[in-house]
């Protein structure tokens, strides 16, 4: 049973650059949510995706944006990138129905941004 | 809003000794709450959680935790610290609807050998 999946694993850009991440969800999970770590931080909230629409959001501005694909695969897109967005992202996936729900955590992308 | 507080930025602990990191919370319903572990480089592992009933909860690895609503804490614990578990912890508080956690700053454990 695979679990949560991220790609890619590092990622380099340059600022003004646009960047794509991409997660496969825990198998039978339906919801994804996305975190942004920073260094030395706890990871924030971005936003979280089911059935394949935005269902909430953190306190991001619109340079992120997501999508979630028919088979609860997502994205997250960042354009016009600063250098503080430099960060760990995390994808997690759950279960909508779940009795005692949680989240599963990907490895995460490590963005840098230059 | 729900908040979390984890008053320890960083512990250091002698293999072998007892461990509690100290976890606070704000949410004004029932809270779901969670511990979570970062290696250096990895992803988030769920170590234990607490919805209701028993207040003290078993984890992976030999953790516990303890709910006590009146203080508002979820302090985790374990009995005896082995050099593997040196890491970040992440204390976590969740809300049902919408399922988005809001986490702690984290607290680095380091093991002496």
């Amino acid at each position: 049973d695979a679990g949560v999946t991220q790609s890619p694993t590092h990622l380099i850009k340059t600022r003004g650059q646009q960047v794509t991440l991409r997660c496969s969800p825990k198998s039978g999970h339906d919801t994804v949510s996305w975190y942004q770590q920073a260094l030395g931080q706890g990871p924030q909230f971005i936003f979280q995706y089911y059935e394949e629409e935005e269902r909430q959001r953190g306190n991001f501005p619109d340079r992120f944006s997501g999508h979630q694909f028919p088979n609860y695969s997502s994205e997250l897109n960042v354009n016009a990138l600063l250098l503080g967005d430099s960060a760990l992202y995390l994808c997690a996936s759950s279960l909508e129905t779940s009795e005692f729900y949680e989240q599963y955590f990907g490895p995460g992308t490590r963005l840098t941004v230059t | 809003a729900q908040s979390v507080t984890q008053p320890d930025i960083h512990i250091t602990v002698s293999e072998g000794a007892s461990l509690e990191l100290r976890c606070n919370y704000s949410y004004g319903a029932t809270p779901y709450l969670f511990w979570y572990v970062q290696s250096p480089g990895q992803g988030l592992q769920l170590l234990l959680k607490y919805f209701s009933g028993d207040t003290l909860v078993q984890g992976i690895k030999g953790f516990e935790a303890e709910f006590k609503r009146s203080q508002s804490s979820f302090n985790l614990r374990k009995p005896s610290v082995h050099w593997s578990d040196a890491a970040e912890y992440f204390c976590a508080v969740g809300a049902f609807y919408g399922q988005n956690f809001v986490f702690g700053p984290g607290t680095r454990l380091s093991v002496l050998p």
